[in-house]
This record gives C-alpha cells, sequence and structure tokens, in this order.
C-alpha cells in the first residue's frame, strides 16, 4: 500500500536559516503529492503540491520538487521567519476515493 | 482565513450526551471528508461523501453518524462518545473524490470528552 516516510522532529532554526525538510514516498502508479502546514490552534493548510515527475511546487518561498528516481518530495525554504513555525505533513494522494496518505509531520520551531 | 468553516471551535460533552459538528464549504465543492487528529499526529480520516452520498466509511464506530444534508454541508452527529474520541475534529473539502484532488480543510471542533 502507499506510504509516507519524513524527518521526524522537532526541528530547531535560527531566523534566516535554511530549511530542508526530507519527505520520501511508496506508492503505485502516479500519486499527487502535497505538503501542508499546520499552525497553531488551526487546521491544515495547503502549502504546494506536484502532480507528476519532475513538477516543482512552490509557494511563500516553499519549494518541493516531485523527484520519482528517489521517491521523494523533500521541502525547502531558504530563509525562514518565526511566522513559519509549525507542523508540516507530507501528503500523497493516489488512492480511490481521493484518500490522503498522510506522513507522521515535522515539527519546526524558528528562533529569533 | 478558511473557506472551509467548522462550528463550534470547540466542544465539551459528557458520554451521554448528543450532540453535532458542522462544516460549511461554498467553493462549489463536491467532495467532503471528515478526519479525526489526535495530538501530534497526523489526520485520519474517517468519512468521505462525493455529491452527497457516503462514498468511505473508514470502519468508524456507530457513535459517530456523519450527514451531508446539501453540497455546501456536512455534518458529524455524535452519540454516547468515549473518552477515547477526544480530539480535533477536522472537515475538508475538494473539488470532487478524483485522486490527487487538493483537499481544504476547515480549522477544526476540538472536542473533548468528560
Amino acid at each position: 500500500g502507499n506510504s509516507v516516510t519524513q524527518m521526524e522532529g522537532p526541528v530547531t532554526l535560527s531566523e534566516e536559516a535554511f530549511l530542508t525538510i526530507n519527505c520520501t514516498y511508496t506508492a503505485t502508479g502516479y500519486p499527487s503529492l502535497f505538503w501542508y502546514v499546520q499552525y497553531p490552534g488551526e487546521g491544515l493548510q495547503l502549502l504546494l503540491k506536484a502532480t507528476k515527475a519532475d513538477d516543482k511546487g512552490s509557494n511563500k518561498g516553499f519549494e518541493a520538487t516531485y523527484r520519482k528516481e528517489t521517491t521523494s518530495f523533500h521541502l525547502e525554504k531558504g530563509s525562514v521567519q518565526v511566522s513559519d513555525s509549525a507542523v508540516y505533513f507530507c501528503a500523497l494522494g493516489g488512492a480511490a476515493g481521493n484518500k490522503l496518505t498522510f506522513g507522521g509531520g515535522t515539527r519546526v520551531l524558528v528562533k529569533p | 482565513d478558511t473557506e472551509v468553516t467548522q462550528t463550534p471551535k470547540h466542544l465539551v460533552m459528557g458520554m451521554t450526551n448528543k450532540k453535532s459538528l458542522k462544516c460549511e464549504q461554498h467553493m462549489g465543492h463536491r467532495a467532503m471528508y471528515w478526519y479525526k487528529q489526535k495530538a501530534k499526529k497526523p489526520p485520519e480520516l474517517m468519512f468521505v461523501y462525493s455529491y452527497e452520498k457516503l462514498s468511505i466509511n473508514e470502519s468508524v464506530p456507530s457513535r459517530f453518524s456523519p450527514e451531508c444534508p446539501n453540497s455546501s454541508l456536512l455534518n458529524l452527529h455524535l452519540h454516547a462518545l468515549q473518552p477515547e474520541d477526544s480530539a480535533l475534529y477536522l472537515c475538508a473539502s475538494s473539488q470532487n473524490d478524483r485522486v490527487g484532488q487538493p483537499q481544504h480543510f476547515g480549522d477544526g471542533t476540538r472536542l473533548s470528552i468528560l
């Protein structure tokens, strides 16, 4: 079946540091890949998506590239802010009914 | 601001109470979802509605009863819940239930069972 593995947190960074969160997946076929972000006390927000190999999703300074050869979808941001402190979920959309398979989530804490 | 609105934001209920959670979206989406999220865990899918019909039930106990009265509304009726049902309940919607459609989430209802 489908599965998503992402690096465990928490990841603690200083402001303006470079952020990478690793995400790898196992799936049959050609799934879509997503990154969602959850700020404290809120629901999940779609951060970015990619629907096919070599697609790059980007939003709010975050980027991720769909790498089929390494089955990865790593999230990167060049210069983080305190406001980027949140939990980030990598998700795979490849099952009937548009079911999402989530990774375990990575908590990111950015210190001033 | 989210385009999926959930009410109430917080709910405390006893194990013998009956209550309902409400979810509303006006994006014209025809697929809607209920998730349960425990602390420090990813959301777990409970139900999927497609064109107002229940299409997926992830073996959820019958004390949770979903309802989709129209294309904009999704309810979750709660009865005789257990303490382990305390969690954040999230609603989501997507354009349809075809594979790969991005899902848009509400801010959730935080439920506490006494």
